[in-house]
């Protein structure tokens, strides 16, 4: 089935740790994107890339780091940097610039 | 940058009853979407609605881009339709989200 996947669906962190999100997407899709929701708020945009090898920081990327060496993966590190990564995570992707968006499931991650 | 404004922003609804969303946003655009959030937190994809209107089931959609905004219609609520229901808009490099209709249907 083609579809965004996201791994893992929940995740719990020390502090101090750095940990990475996976996103991948077998739509063929160009442009990919992050996006940070917490408690009963709206996305927030960390980091976007519309094409491979190449991304760009969105509203709130203090603390995170991306990369993008295949068109199909475009991981999200949350780095010890960030100060208060407890959040809900969604990825995203689209075929390009204002084409329609499809998200991945999420992943809950949990500072303990 | 595009404002992006939704309302109402909280709903409740008895099982079987109608309702309108409505999304209104600062500049023209032609690419709107609507999404559900379920109780998961998965955004579900519901329309993409540049402009005109469309239907899908017991959902349906209208946007009107030169008046810069767009309306999502429910009718014969059901429990299962209840969530954060958002639009949202691609400017500039990425999208834009309102802060979303929080909808309870009641049984």
């Amino acid at each position: 089935d083609g579809g965004i996947t996201q791994s893992p669906k929940y995740l719990f962190r020390k502090e101090g740790q750095n940990v990475t999100l996976s996103c991948e997407q077998n739509l063929n899709h160009d442009a990919m994107y992050w996006y940070r929701q917490d408690p009963g708020q709206g996305l927030r945009l960390i980091y976007y890339s519309q094409i491979v090898n190449d991304f760009q920081k969105g509203d709130i990327a203090e603390g995170y780091s991306v990369s993008r060496e295949k068109k199909e993966s475009f991981p999200l590190t949350v780095t010890s940097a960030q100060k208060n990564p407890t959040a809900f995570y969604l990825c995203a992707s689209s075929i390009g610039q204002g084409f329609e968006a499809f998200f991945g499931q999420g992943t809950r991650l949990t500072v303990v | 940058g595009i404002q992006v404004e939704q309302s109402p922003p909280d709903l409740i609804l008895q099982e079987g009853a109608n309702s309108t969303l409505r999304c209104n946003f600062s500049d023209s655009v032609n690419n709107l979407q609507w999404f559900h959030q379920n109780p998961w937190g998965q955004l579900i994809n519901l329309f993409y609605i540049p402009s005109g209107t469309k239907q899908n089931g017991r959902l349906s959609a209208t946007t009107v881009a030169t008046e810069r905004y767009s309306l999502l219609y429910i009718s014969s609520s059901q429990t299962t339709d209840s969530g954060v229901y958002f639009c949202a808009l691609f400017y500039g490099q990425n999208f834009v989200f309102g802060p979303g209709t929080r909808l309870s249907v009641l049984p």
